[in-house]
């Protein structure tokens, strides 16, 4: 079976301090992966996602970067971060075919102070 | 622009008692359309998933519905439980490169004893 995992679950980071925050699926090949950030009482806003390792798509120009080192490893990066990246961010993953189903990582709750 | 609206923002219903959200979306070329229930600070789980042929998609006391000419979706949850408290998120998928998601806003639904 499939699983998707996030980590860390919480982080509390300074103003101006790295981010790395990782994201893994087993159990399938070559998935969409996907970073997804909602602020509180908000919808999801799609950051990044990839259809492929080291293919990256950016969907809302910020200080967030993606990589995709690996078929089943995505990673969302910040060389210095900001007090309006706090927030709650998802990984999620989908098959190739348009009818697949998503799934979500448990979110990392992330406060920049 | 694609777009999923939802409708209402939040609702507080009492236990027991019957209730439905809606969801229109202007997402084309349009692939399928999902319900997500989300609880606070999990990441969100599938309910039901719906192509363009299908008109209702049931999940035990959740029931989707679908209409493709008006493009829009309704969720009735049935004889509602506490454990219902959450978010619903209508998620519609476009068909091609990335067969992207597009997330509207949610409806945050409270249930009470």
């Amino acid at each position: 079976s499939q699983t998707i995992h996030q980590w860390p679950a919480t982080l509390v980071q300074p103003v101006g301090s790295p981010l790395s925050l990782e994201c893994t699926v087993e159990g399938t090949s070559n998935p969409n992966l996907y970073w997804y950030r909602q602020a509180a009482g908000r919808g999801l806003q799609l950051l990044f996602y990839s259809v492929g390792i080291g293919q990256i798509s950016s969907e809302v120009p910020q200080n967030l970067s993606a990589s995709r080192p690996q078929d089943r490893q995505f990673i969302l990066s910040s060389k210095k971060l900001l007090l309006s990246d706090s927030g709650f961010y998802l990984c999620a993953w989908r098959g190739q075919g348009a009818g697949t189903e998503a799934f979500f990582g448990q979110g990392t709750r992330l406060t920049v102070v | 622009k694609n777009q999923v609206e939802q409708s209402p923002q939040s609702l507080i219903i009492l236990e027991g008692k019957n209730c439905t959200l809606q969801c229109n979306y202007t997402v084309s070329p349009f692939s399928n359309l999902r319900w997500y229930k989300q609880d606070t600070g999990r990441g969100p789980v599938s309910l039901t998933i719906m192509t363009f042929s299908e008109n209702t998609k049931s999940n035990g006391r959740y029931t989707a519905t679908l209409d493709a000419d008006t493009k829009q979706s309704s969720l009735h949850i049935t004889a509602s439980q506490l454990s219902d408290s959450a978010s619903y998120i209508c998620v519609v998928s476009a068909m091609g490169a990335g067969n992207m998601l597009t997330f509207g806003g949610g409806t945050r639904l409270m249930v009470k004893p």
